[in-house]
């Protein structure tokens, strides 16, 4: 079974510069999450869809931050203007359904530097 | 406010060594999920643990949950270099409308030969 993918893997933008990140989860699973991990930390919850609809989405800094999920499956995470302390992994992760606490699933993330 | 902290956050140990990681959370919550990430890598699930007393092993790792003292314990018998990871526990809170996983700053191991 494919794991949850993302890409690109890495990406180094200048500041102010926009950037887009893909996820695709695992298939059947209707729960998406993307996490922001800083260097030494743990993740940190951005938002949280259940199919289409964005949830929980009170971590995500709306003034440059913005999420889609079309048609319930793949997943867009975008910043624009981009800013140096952006510079981050942004990981994403699914889970089969709503269920607190079910085991979630990362991706490998896609490490950000903004220079 | 959600909180979630490990202890040690920097580890480093021999071979053949025990060692235990502790996390502490600051929530209601009845479960508990550990995860490994190796250098550049994601993160991958190693333990959930549903209930106060569950304890679960695998090989050397063996983790532990007391809901009474919020309290999760993972610990290493016998270290292998293998096991050079950080480790992340994570809680969910029980938070009306929200499913979130609140993650400690993870426990840094490294095992020299």
């Amino acid at each position: 079974e494919a794991g949850v993918v993302q890409s690109p893997r890495y990406k180094i933008i200048e500041k102010k510069q926009p950037v887009a990140f893909w996820c695709n989860p695992i298939s059947g699973h209707n729960t998406l999450y993307w996490y922001l991990q800083n260097l030494g930390q743990g993740p940190e919850l951005l938002i949280r869809y259940e199919n289409e609809e964005a949830v929980d989405d009170s971590q995500l800094p709306k003034d440059r931050f913005s999420a889609e999920r079309l048609k319930g499956v793949d997943s867009t995470l975008k910043i624009q203007p981009a800013e140096l302390g952006d510079s981050a992994v942004y990981l994403c992760a699914s889970s089969p359904g709503s269920i607190r606490g079910e085991t979630q699933y990362f991706g490998p993330g896609t490490r950000l530097l903004v220079l | 406010e959600l909180k979630v902290e490990q202890n040690p956050l920097f580890l480093s140990m021999q071979e053949g060594k025990n060692y235990t990681i502790y996390c502490n959370y600051s929530t209601t919550s009845d479960r508990l999920y550990w995860y490994r990430q190796d250098p550049g890598k994601s993160l991958e699930s190693l333990f959930v643990l549903l209930s106060n007393g569950a304890v679960k092993q695998e090989g050397r790792l063996m983790a532990s949950l007391d809901t009474k003292a919020r309290l999760s314990t993972l610990h290493i018998t016998a270290a292998v270099h293998d096991l050079s990871a950080t480790y992340f526990c994570a809680d969910p809170p029980i938070i009306q409308g929200a499913q979130k996983l609140v993650f400690g700053q993870g426990t840094r191991l490294t095992i020299n030969p």
